[in-house]
């Protein structure tokens, strides 16, 4: 079946530097990823839309140039939260259409980012 | 996409079949019952969809009523690695996204 392969698992890092977290369909192309943020028992929460070849799309109150999103292959997607903050400590979870009937999804496994 | 609503919590004993419930009254006729998983720490997993007739695989079955309105997963035999946060999902054919709700808790109990 289809396979999203996100990386690192988990990450921990000083706040003020940036970090990127990588997310591959490993056996389908992807013209389109998704990119969730999760907070401690809240359900998940659509940041953006990662769009290969073109820019990605925020939801509202996203912001764009603390969290970039390069989405430069049909398997890869990467998103880069720079200058993190401990706000942005948080689960991160990806996303690819395919693979699944009538437009389904799967998921990674998600990023634990603890900033310190 | 038509907005679902589902309980916040459940518990099943370990064995027992769990039947998840999911209200979804505003449904279009061209939208999809989806259902996805988390287990703690986890991405979402899918799990079972369906459009109108039940549906049946290796985890799960999904029973629609007949006016599309509700739906129902059920968990044949819970287990208590099934222990997880259940999300009802309806999607259009051909939409971009999953936007997630709340979902059910499922505490499965030895």
């Amino acid at each position: 079946g289809a396979v999203v392969s996100q990386h690192p698992s988990w990450v921990i890092c000083k706040s003020g530097t940036s970090v990127k977290i990588e997310c591959r369909s490993l056996d389908f192309q992807a013209t389109t990823m998704f990119w969730y943020r999760q907070f401690p028992k809240q359900s998940l929460m659509l940041m953006a839309t990662s769009n290969e070849g073109s820019k990605a799309t925020y939801e509202q109150g996203v912001e764009k140039d603390k969290f970039l999103i390069n989405h430069a292959s049909l398997t890869l997607s990467t998103l880069t939260v720079t200058s993190a903050h401990p706000e942005d400590s948080s689960f991160y979870i990806c996303s690819a259409g395919g693979g699944i009937g009538e437009g389904g999804y799967t998921f990674g496994s998600g990023t634990r980012l603890t900033v310190v | 996409d038509a907005k679902t609503t589902q309980p916040t919590s459940m518990d099943c004993a370990e064995g027992r079949a769990a039947n998840l419930p999911c209200n979804h009254s505003t449904i279009s006729g061209n939208e999809y019952v989806y259902w996805y998983r988390q287990i703690h720490s986890q991405g979402p997993q899918y799990i079972i969809h369906g459009l109108k007739n039940n549906e049946t695989n290796e985890m799960a079955s999904l029973i629609i009523t007949e006016d599309r309105k509700s739906s129902t997963l059920i968990l044949p035999h819970a287990t208590l690695r099934d222990t997880a946060v259940y999300y009802c999902i309806a999607l259009q054919t051909g939409a971009n996204n999953l936007f997630f709700g709340t979902g059910t808790r499922l505490t499965v109990i030895p």
